[in-house]
């Protein structure tokens, strides 16, 4: 148990939606990444919360967003849902009292575009 | 930019046969290594990892891998695989302080490991 929480663990919904993603990291843990895993992309870094604040952006669409909240959760957003987001998104923890170190990562979320 | 590049897309060993997965990366410095593993169905778990010293590091589960600054390479190996090692194994770079990247890590495409009885 890597202490990092997602939910779902499973969503199937259809094109056009919306859906939340939800991860509670580790207890101490500062930063939350969320990560896209796809057969064809692998696994890319979407994006960085550090302390509530956006600090890294990577491969995310403009109909994708997410926030981190004063209890450090986060949530990803994801709009107007196309076939190819069927992923399995990960969220991971890291950075305890600011210091950098290894990631951890929860479960995920396997999301189904129908 | 950095980057991760695993070059064996599929392996597949006997049971107690000796292992090394293949990781070459890119970074303009001396980055953090690590390597991952994820079971079908599970998140990642990490194996090991390179911040500095030793360049032979030691991991969970009687892995270990060795960071060569010249070649660009953190590749991980095990002396005899057992058929529980049977999963996927990711090498990923993280920057070091400074700059926007901090923190974050870049995978590679990842290793399937198939182990045979």
């Amino acid at each position: 148990d890597s202490g990092v929480t997602q939910t779902p663990k499973h969503l199937i919904t259809a094109t056009g939606q919306r859906v939340t993603l939800r991860c509670s990291p580790r207890s101490g843990d500062l930063s939350v990444y969320w990560y896209q895993q796809s057969l064809d992309q692998g696994l890319q870094f979407l994006i960085q919360y550090y302390n509530g604040e956006e600090r890294a952006k990577g491969n995310i669409l403009e109909r994708f967003s997410a926030q981190q909240f004063p209890d450090l959760h986060s949530e990803l957003n994801l709009s107007s849902l196309e076939l190819g987001d069927s992923a399995l998104y990960f969220c991971a923890s890291g950075w305890p009292q600011g210091i950098a170190g290894e990631l951890f990562f929860g479960e995920g979320s396997r999301l189904t575009v129908l | 930019a950095q980057s991760v590049t695993q070059p064996d897309i599929h392996i597949t060993v006997s049971e107690g046969a000796s292992l090394e997965l293949r990781c070459n990366y890119s970074y303009g410095a001396t980055p953090y290594l690590f390597w991952y593993v994820q079971s079908p169905g599970q998140g990642l778990q990490l194996l090991l990892k390179y911040f500095s010293g030793d360049t032979l590091v030691q991991g969970i589960k009687g892995f270990e891998a060795e960071f060569k600054r010249s070649q660009s390479s953190f590749n991980l190996r095990k002396p005899s695989v057992h058929w529980s090692d049977a999963a996927e194994y990711f090498c990923a770079v993280g920057a070091r302080a400074g700059g926007t990247s901090y923190g974050k890590l870049t995978f590679g495409q990842g290793t399937i490991l198939t182990v045979h009885p």
